[in-house]
């Protein structure tokens, strides 16, 4: 089955800019979508197809995909940013409905 | 607006059987498929299984094949997951979530979880 792999966890200090990768064999050609999961929270999705935003995200979260490596990138981050950060694919396999195992992001 | 209301905590005894509901609201129930994904303490999304409101259809993940299963009332436009032969390790959150396809399938949005304690 497909694998994805996210860093575990991400710091960065508020104003900067945050980058989580996800990355899958030949990833660059799936669509991927990023899910925002605060603590006892469900998770909300926040980019969808590699790079849209959904209405009501923030222009502060986008992303892009390439390669071997997807990307979510968030611009001058807040302390209400800070949360865990999953990103999914759909796979042509047994179960085709694949998340990576999660990144944290703290905001220092 | 859309919405999916799950039905609350439960607490069961190793070996019992748990039944959670998933509730829509906002949108046609029937016109798209809903998803169970289960999160452990402390741990990632574990995808289960979908079943499709409209027809009753429903494809679990290898791993839950014969403890799990997925139904639907499209009378009160609610869905269900139900999991037998509980053991600690089943202790987790369990979400139901709405899918949408354009380019590819993702799940928006989520119900706010439901939490199954396993303890004897």
């Amino acid at each position: 089955s497909y694998v994805l792999t996210q860093p575990p966890s991400v710091s960065v200090a508020p104003g900067q800019t945050a980058r989580m990768t996800c990355g899958g064999n030949n990833i660059g050609i799936k669509s991927v979508h990023w899910y925002q999961q605060k603590a006892g929270q469900a998770p909300v999705l926040v980019i969808l197809d590699d790079s849209d935003r959904p209405s009501g995200i923030s222009e502060r979260f986008s992303g892009s995909n390439s390669g071997n490596t997807a990307t979510l990138t968030i611009s001058r981050v807040e302390a209400g940013d800070e949360a865990d950060y999953y990103c999914q694919v759909w796979d042509s396999s047994r179960d085709p409905w694949v998340f990576g195992g999660g990144t944290k992001l703290t905001v220092l | 607006q859309v919405q999916l209301v799950q039905s609350g905590a439960e607490v069961k005894k190793p070996g019992a059987s748990v039944k959670v509901s998933c509730k829509a609201s906002g949108y046609t129930f029937t016109d798209h498929f809903i998803h169970w994904v289960r999160q452990a303490p402390g741990q990632g999304l574990e995808w289960i299984g979908w079943v499709s409101p409209n027809s009753g259809l429903t494809n679990y993940t290898q791993k839950y094949q014969g403890r799990v299963t997925m139904t639907r009332d499209t009378s009160i436009s609610t869905a269900y997951m139900e999991l037998s032969r509980l053991t600690s390790d089943d202790t987790a959150v369990y979400f139901c979530a709405r899918e949408l396809f354009r380019i590819s399938y993702w799940f928006d949005p989520w119900g706010q979880g439901t939490l199954v304690t396993v303890s004897s």
